[in-house]
């Protein structure tokens, strides 16, 4: 199978701590993207990562890719009460794109 | 600029009954997504339509179908329900040949008793 796993599959974490999320997938990609659901609601795009980069950022998000290790991080820095939402990771290859099954974050008051 | 909408936002049916749920894309986008979220799992690709044409379809049995109007809207059909076909269904949008970023819509809970 090519489905991403996340890891871990649930993190609570205080408010004002960073918070690492993994995602490992199993063949080679053309990029990777991470997105944030809340709550049962859609999806909402944060960051694309192509697959000859090796770090992005975008604002307090800092994602990172080892094509060789075929895994990539999501870090988010000084966590707030509205990160609270679970994290998808999602491998494009050619014609298919194929989503892990996801962090569920929780951030701590 | 409006985003992808979907409708309806929650649908209940029964077993056995057919079910057909509608998605509008971003203006300017020709291709159209589905995913079936099942509750506490992650996203299952169902069916990608681009310019009218089924481009590719996920590990799902012939009973779900859809298709792509020429305005780009799009309807996904789920024949024969069965109580395991409860899920959020979530359509999404992107440039055609684009897989860089997928624009979602709040989804279509679907609850099958």
């Amino acid at each position: 199978s090519q489905q991403g796993e996340e890891d871990p599959q649930a993190l609570s974490i205080q408010e004002g701590e960073n918070a690492t999320m993994n995602c490992s997938y199993k063949t080679s990609i053309n990029n990777l993207q991470w997105y944030r659901q809340n709550s049962g609601r859609g999806l909402v795009h944060l960051i694309l990562i192509r697959s000859n980069e090796r770090e992005k950022h975008s604002g307090r998000l800092r994602v990172t890719l080892d094509t060789s290790k075929k895994s990539s991080s999501l870090l988010i820095t000084a966590s707030r009460a509205a990160d609270t939402a679970s994290y998808f990771c999602a491998m494009n290859r050619d014609d298919k794109i194929i989503f892990g099954k996801g962090t569920r974050l929780h951030i701590l008051p | 600029e409006a985003g992808v909408t979907q409708s309806p936002t929650h649908l209940i049916k029964t077993r056995g009954q057919q079910v057909t749920l509608r998605c509008s894309p971003i203006s300017g986008h020709t291709s159209v997504y589905w995913y079936q979220q099942a509750l506490g799992l992650g996203l299952q690709f169902l069916l990608w339509y681009d310019e009218g044409e089924e481009r590719n379809r996920g590990n799902f049995p012939p009973r779900f179908s859809g298709r792509q109007f020429p305005n780009y809207s799009s309807e996904l059909n789920v024949n024969a329900l069965e109580l395991e076909d409860s899920a959020l269904y979530l359509c999404a949008s992107s440039l055609v040949w684009s897989y860089n970023e997928q624009f979602f819509g709040p989804g279509t809970r679907l609850t099958v008793l």
